[in-house]
């Protein structure tokens, strides 16, 4: 079946280096979109990428979507103690059933 | 408006009890599902619904039933617990099924099943 594949599952880093998470697909997507759970919190959406080779930022975060609509990336550029949390990608493949990642779990370090 | 609300927050259970997860929204969303979350493996889903009147089954569905009796709520039902079962769920709902549709999720019920 589908599979929606993210590394790493966990990262630390120090407070204002900067963080990636990767997100690739065994199938093509017709979206995709990133969560972001706090600890103890529920899944909030952050952004969706439609097309192929689309990239959208939101302040300190940057997210691109693969020419191939296969793989994604998150970027953080100098993290924030406000960043600690898992990061989720979910993908969609024309149906209302979305796969998540298994999400990886970031650390700051004051 | 409240968005997605569960009920309860937490729960224990012994293995072999019943119970039953409630999920509400009052966003007039069709569709809503039931995500397990356990460490490391992400969210993964149990059961969903299109509509009310309408269920059916996601990755994980054994051991679970659920029901849509109307268009707000959607229950998550434990006919005997088990050790397994141990878990936070999460409700999520969306508008449609569109691929553009986000989905947008309750609070959470952390069930531990002894």
């Amino acid at each position: 079946g589908q599979q929606v594949m993210q590394i790493p599952q966990y990262q630390h880093v120090q407070e204002g280096e900067d963080f990636t998470t990767y997100c690739n697909s065994s199938t093509t997507l017709s979206n995709i979109q990133w969560y972001k759970q706090r600890p103890g919190g529920h899944p909030v959406f952050l952004i969706q990428l439609v097309k192929s080779g689309e990239v959208k930022k939101q302040k300190r975060l940057t997210f691109q979507f693969g020419e191939a609509k296969k793989n994604s990336s998150l970027h953080i550029t100098a993290t924030q103690t406000t960043d600690v949390g898992t990061y989720f990608c979910a993908g969609q493949t024309g149906g209302f059933k979305t796969i998540f990642g298994a999400g990886t779990r970031l650390f700051v370090k004051a | 408006n409240a968005g997605v609300t569960q009920t309860p927050k937490f729960r224990v259970l012994k293995t072999g009890q019943s119970m039953t997860l409630l999920c509400a929204q009052d966003m007039n969303h069709e569709y809503m599902y039931w995500y397990r979350q356990d460490p490391g493996m992400g969210l993964r889903l149990i059961h969903y619904s299109v509509g009310e009147g309408t269920t059916a089954k996601g990755e994980v569905p054994d051991g679970y039933n659920v029901s849509r009796l109307k268009k707000q709520n959607f229950l998550l039902g434990l006919e005997s617990a088990a050790p397994s079962q141990t878990s936070v769920y999460f409700c999520a709902s969306s508008y449609s099924s569109a691929d553009t549709d986000t989905q947008y999720f309750g609070p959470g019920t952390r069930l531990t099943v002894l």
